[in-house]
């Protein structure tokens, strides 16, 4: 069935420093890939997504990048900040199925 | 402009009860959905509306079901709930179009199951 695999499912990195989440999905009629950012107490909130027809994004200090031959994409955010800490989700979506299949989550902690 | 809002915030049933959770969406927005989220398991897709019809279901028991007013706003019910049910219920509305893009997600409603 569909599935998308999210790693790690925790992350700790110093201020300042990268921090890369990697999700792989199964199905290859996949062609939307967001990324959401969940702080606690509250909803998800999309931060960047990317379509099949793009292989990077960028937004400031952050990044997607998607390989659709291995079916991999990643999310990467530099120079962490302290209010970068939340749990980030993966996501992939098939146009027509109006659903969405999230990872597992990636707790982020960003330590100053 | 005014966010999703989802009611209750918080509840506690006992096993065999059942539950109704409400879910306004955007003003504008007319596609609705509905996520499990539990710890280690991410956000499970429940079921999608979007003017009135169900346009799409996760694989849960039919003791899950929900159902889409003509203002947009929804509802979602478990029936005979289970210890297993105890989780985040997130609703979150969406422009219409051809199912891909942005989700505007509510705070959820926290079930907890005794």
């Amino acid at each position: 069935g569909e599935n998308v695999e999210q790693h790690p499912s925790t992350l700790s990195v110093q201020e300042g420093d990268s921090a890369v989440i990697k999700c792989t999905y199964s199905d290859s009629a996949s062609n939307y890939f967001p990324w959401y950012k969940q702080e606690l107490g509250k909803g998800p909130q999309l931060i960047i997504d990317i379509r099949s027809n793009v292989g990077e994004k960028k937004d400031q200090r952050i990044a997607v990048t998607l390989n659709k031959t291995a079916k991999h994409f990643s999310l990467h955010i530099t120079e962490t900040q302290p209010e970068d800490s939340a749990v980030y989700f993966c996501a992939a979506s098939t146009t027509g199925t109006y659903k969405y299949i999230f990872g597992t989550g990636t707790r982020l902690k960003v330590l100053a | 402009k005014a966010g999703v809002t989802q009611t209750p915030r918080y509840l506690i049933k006992t096993r065999g009860q059942q539950v109704t959770l409400s879910c306004s969406p955007i003003s504008g927005h007319r596609s609705v959905s509905w996520y499990q989220q539990t710890p280690g398991q991410g956000l499970q897709f429940l079921f999608e509306y979007f003017s009135e019809t169900q346009r799409n279901k996760g694989n849960f028991p039919g003791r899950f079901s929900g159902r889409q007013f003509s203002n947009s706003r929804s509802e979602m019910n478990v029936s005979t709930l289970e210890l297993g049910d105890s989780a985040l219920y997130l609703c979150a509305s969406s422009l219409p179009g051809g199912g891909t893009g942005e989700l505007f997600f509510g705070e959820g409603s926290r079930l907890t199951v005794l």
